[in-house]
């Protein structure tokens, strides 16, 4: 299963609302997670199972879509939050990533 | 508090051979299926390799089948890595993970992971 993620980079500022998309080749259920990964750090969990806050993260993050599309958004971007985000599709082996995108100030 | 911590990257020589580790810690290891993900330099995630609990189901990626072999020791606490036959493109920091709390096999995701293990495959 390929997964596609839009934008690969973006601009924002702080307070700024942001959408990152991600796109399955086939219909995934709501098997799908969003990681974030600051430089030089390991990537985190944001949100599992499309739409489900992991524990300690931000309630400005949310996710959803189910099948083939979803989305991660930002409600109001913090300084802490110009990231890369990758989503992983969970549905079946291999697990794939997207190319990631890049949030930037 | 889960802790993994990967050792065992350097540098390598094409068609050489590594094995990396991932000593795990703060949770019963032998319940968990444990991952190799990786980065290329400036580049994006790689599901490297999974391994189930008990050892006896593992999945690769096409770029690495037939030359990486994942395992684990139970009674170690312990994920390994061998990679053999490596070429230039195996260069990445190569990070364990383990499934997370969240997910359920075998569709998982993956949390925590390691800082990582630097490989360098260069003559």
């Amino acid at each position: 299963i390929q997964v596609t993620q839009s934008p690969s980079s973006v601009s924002a500022s702080i307070g700024d609302r942001v959408t990152i998309t991600c796109r399955a080749s086939q219909g995934i259920s709501s098997w799908l997670a969003w990681y974030q990964q600051k430089p030089g750090k390991a990537p985190k969990v944001l949100i599992y199972a499309a739409s489900s806050l992991q524990s300690g993260v931000p309630s400005r993050f949310s996710g959803s879509g189910s099948g083939t599309d979803f989305t991660l958004t930002i409600s109001s971007l913090q300084p802490e939050d110009f990231a890369t985000y990758y989503c992983q599709q969970a549905n079946s082996f291999p697990p794939t990533f997207g190319q990631g995108t890049r949030l930037e100030i | 508090e889960v802790q993994l911590v990967e050792s065992g990257g350097g540098l390598a020589q094409p068609g050489g051979s590594l094995r990396l580790s991932c000593a795990a810690s703060g949770f019963t290891f032998k319940n968990y299926a444990m991952s190799w993900v990786r980065q290329a330099p400036g580049k994006g995630l790689e599901w490297v390799s999974t391994v189930s609990t008990n050892g006896g189901t593992t999945y690769y990626a096409d770029s690495v089948k037939g030359r990486f072999t994942i395992s684990r020791d139970n009674s170690k606490n312990t994920l390994y890595l061998q990679m053999d036959s490596l070429g230039a493109d195996d260069t990445a920091v190569y990070h364990c993970a383990k499934r997370s709390e969240t997910s359920i096999w075998p569709k998982i995701w993956f949390d925590p992971w390691g800082q990582g293990t630097l490989v360098t495959v260069s003559s």
